[in-house]
């Protein structure tokens, strides 16, 4: 099993949608985790870090379930300049090298 | 401005050559990775390194080698005995320890002919 998977998509939503991604990832022990996006042939940039309580910035909110050891992104009110592809990455076993998912890709449409 | 700065941005070489892509930050950041990246495959750790003098083969570092002479910079080196160089290279760095983000160069679009 890969260390952190995601359903690649792609999702296709009207805009003004909202949409939520989940990712799941072995190592229980990883504590830190993030999502990034990335634009097409482009390198990933930090999106949310994702805390133990949930966060939110504006339309995007993070949660990590530890219990079944999944994170999630969800983005309301979903706009054209969201269409990228979404990152989800763990710490790995080392706890130095981190590993990320495939990536999940959005498209958002008029 | 601090950041992490790749070069060449595109590459184009021989089948049987070396290659060597540079990576510099000037974040003061100890750790340094290298990723590779193929259409539909996600980010695959290549190599990294926690500190000076010290790195680590990561998921894919056959055919590759790396060094870390300097907090600054971590060069990636495509040998001849990587089977498929063509792709998306990728360096980034962050703080120590456990936690942080990484911060990522534009990357290296490497063309092997």
């Amino acid at each position: 099993r890969k260390e952190v998977e995601q359903d690649p998509g792609p999702f296709n939503v009207p805009e003004g949608a909202t949409v939520a991604f989940n990712c799941t990832y072995s190592n229980s022990a990883s504590q830190s985790f993030f999502w990034y996006r990335q634009d097409c042939r482009k390198e990933p940039k930090l999106l949310m870090s994702v805390y133990s309580s949930g966060n939110e910035d504006g339309r995007f909110t993070a949660q990590l379930n530890r219990a079944s050891q999944y994170i999630s992104l969800l983005i309301r009110d979903s706009k054209l300049s969201d269409s990228a592809t979404y990152l989800c990455v763990a710490y790995s076993n080392s706890g130095y090298a981190l590993n990320f998912g495939k990536g999940t890709s959005l498209l958002v449409t008029p | 401005d601090g950041g992490i700065t790749q070069s060449p941005k595109y590459l184009f070489r021989k089948e049987g050559q070396n290659v060597t892509l540079s990576c510099e930050q000037n974040l003061n950041h100890d750790a340094m990775y290298w990723y590779r990246q193929d259409p539909g495959q996600g980010l695959r750790l290549i190599y990294y390194s926690q500190i000076v003098n010290d790195f680590q083969k990561g998921d894919i570092a056959e055919g590759y080698s790396v060094s870390r002479e300097k907090k600054e910079s971590f060069p990636l080196t495509v040998t001849s005995a990587q089977k498929n160089p063509t792709a998306f290279y990728l360096c980034a760095s962050r703080e120590g320890g456990d936690t942080g983000e990484l911060f990522f160069g534009e990357g290296s679009r490497l063309t092997v002919l």
